[in-house]
C-alpha cells in the first residue's frame, strides 16, 4: 500500500527547542492526521486536519494542511522530555476511506 | 467515555497454532481497521469494515489471515498456523461514518505477538 514519505527519520534534541517535521504525498489527500506513540502503546491523536490551508495548535503542537493537499506539517515549540516518542503522519485520500501512514519521525528530547 | 479496547495486550505462540485477537471499537463508531506494526516500523492496512459492507481485505498478507465483525461491534482478527515472521503488534483502530466518510482514528493499545 501507499506510504507517506515523512522527514526527518529522527531527531535529537535539546530540551526546549522546536522542532519541525513533515509528511508529503503523491497523491492529494482530503484528511490529514498526526499521532504519537510511546513504547508499548498504541498511537494518540495530535491534531487532525480536513482542510487545505488550515492551521490548528493543540497545546504546544501546531499542524498545517499543505495548500497543495499533499503535504502536513507539525511544529512542536519549547519541547519538554515528555514529548520523547514517535510521531507519524496519517491521510485519508478523497476516494476510500482507508488511511495511509507516514514511516515516523522518532524524538528525542535531552534534558 | 470509553476508548478503543484489545485483548490479549500480550500474547506468545508456537509456531504453527491459531491465534484470536479481539477488538472492541468506541461505541457508535461503526467503521474498525486492523493494523499491523513490525519493530521500528510504520503501520501495514490489514482490513476495514464499513457497517454492513464488505470488508476491505486488500491488506491482508495472506489467507492464513481472517478477520470478522460481529453485530457491527467486536472484531476478531485470526491467525492460522502461525509463523514467526507474523510477530509483531497488531493494532485496531474505529471512526466515526459520517457523511460518506470516515472522520478521525482513535487507536486501541495493541496486542503483542510473539510467534516462538
Amino acid at each position: 500500500g501507499q506510504q507517506l514519505n515523512q522527514s526527518p527519520q529522527s531527531m535529537f534534541i535539546q530540551e526546549g527547542e522546536d522542532v519541525s517535521m513533515n509528511c508529503t504525498s503523491s497523491s492529494i489527500f482530503n484528511t490529514w492526521l498526526w499521532y504519537k506513540q510511546e513504547p508499548g502503546e498504541g498511537p494518540v491523536l495530535l491534531i487532525a486536519l480536513y482542510k487545505a490551508g488550515e492551521l490548528t495548535s493543540n497545546g504546544r503542537l501546531t499542524a498545517q494542511f499543505g495548500i497543495t493537499r499533499k503535504d502536513s506539517f507539525l511544529n512542536i515549540s519549547a519541547s519538554i522530555p515528555s514529548d520523547v516518542g514517535i510521531y507519524f503522519c496519517a491521510g485519508r485520500a478523497n476516494t476510500g476511506n482507508q488511511f495511509y501512514f507516514g514511516t515516523g519521525t522518532s524524538l528525542t528530547v535531552i534534558p | 467515555g470509553a476508548g478503543v479496547s484489545q485483548s490479549p495486550s500480550n500474547k506468545v505462540t508456537e509456531k504453527g497454532k491459531d491465534v484470536e485477537l479481539r477488538c472492541d471499537p468506541i461505541s457508535g463508531h461503526t467503521a474498525l481497521y486492523w493494523y499491523r506494526q513490525s519493530l521500528g516500523q510504520g503501520l501495514e492496512f490489514l482490513i476495514y469494515f464499513q457497517g454492513n459492507s464488505a470488508p476491505d481485505k486488500s491488506g491482508l498478507p495472506s489467507d492464513r489471515f481472517s478477520a470478522e465483525r460481529t453485530g457491527g461491534s467486536v472484531s476478531t482478527l485470526t491467525i492460522q498456523r502461525t509463523q514467526q515472521e507474523d510477530s509483531a503488534v497488531y493494532l485496531c483502530a474505529s471512526s466515526l461514518y459520517f457523511g460518506g466518510a470516515v472522520e478521525t482514528q482513535y487507536f486501541g493499545p495493541g496486542t503483542r505477538l510473539l510467534v516462538l
